[in-house]
């Protein structure tokens, strides 16, 4: 079963660290592009940073500087190191597999990404 | 940065209704959107890509249209499990990107 576990979340102070991590079966993380996304209470869904299958990375401008996404492939498990963490980063995060297939018709030759698999959350809380 | 904009931001509706939510994108994303339903306390749960490409074992109720920078997601006959929040996301870039969110309620 293709599945995503995450953990390592917490209660942190502000200006502090934390690692989160996200554990897959049923596929190889080091084979996709993953994505993290975090949701902070009683708000919307935002994009927080991609790792692409061939190890590049890239971040929102909300953490980048401060986050930093990798994997251990031997593990098959994806990794956010957290530091300098604020208030504002309180938040569910989830990861997910972005998947890509063909488009419709006539974009038939071109990929298209989706985050067709989700964990179910880890909670992190900054305060102090 | 591109920009995504849901509406409405809420809205009820009956079992049986035909509902239709709009997305729409603050550039040309010709067909790189996608959406997705999400239920209290559950992680998302991908519907449609590609902005009309129904996702293995999603109801055909669930439907998408649109291309460039306007963009709807329709259900043809409410069912109980679907009242949630429903989000759009661009795959345009990079740098993705969600709406706010519809968040769909019981009349």
């Amino acid at each position: 079963e293709v599945q995503l576990v995450e953990s390592g979340g917490g209660l942190v102070q502000p200006g502090g660290s934390l690692r989160l991590s996200c554990a897959a079966s049923g596929f190889s993380v080091s084979d996709n592009y993953m994505s993290w996304v975090r949701q902070a209470p009683g708000k919307g869904l935002e994009w927080v940073s991609l790792i692409y299958a061939g190890g590049t990375t890239y971040y929102a401008d909300s953490v980048k500087g401060r986050f930093a996404v990798s994997r251990d492939n031997s593990k098959n498990t994806l990794y956010l190191q957290m530091s300098s963490l604020r208030v504002e980063d309180t938040a569910v995060y989830y990861c997910a597999r972005d998947k890509a297939s063909a488009g419709p018709g006539m974009l038939g030759a071109y990929a298209f990404y989706y985050m067709d698999v989700w964990g179910t959350g880890t909670s992190v809380t900054v305060s102090s | 940065d591109i920009q995504m904009t849901q509406s409405p931001s809420s809205l009820s509706a009956s079992v049986g209704d035909r509902v239709i939510f709009t997305c729409r994108a603050s550039q040309s994303i010709t067909n790189y959107l996608n959406w997705y339903q999400q239920k209290p306390g559950k992680a998302p749960k991908l519907l449609i890509y590609a902005a009309s490409i129904l996702h293995s074992g999603v109801p055909s109720r669930f439907s998408g249209g649109g291309s460039g920078t306007d963009f709807t997601l329709t259900i043809s006959s409410l069912q109980p499990e679907d009242f949630a929040t429903y989000y759009c996301q661009q795959s345009f870039n990079t740098f993705a990107s969600f709406g706010q969110g519809t968040k769909l309620e019981i009349k």
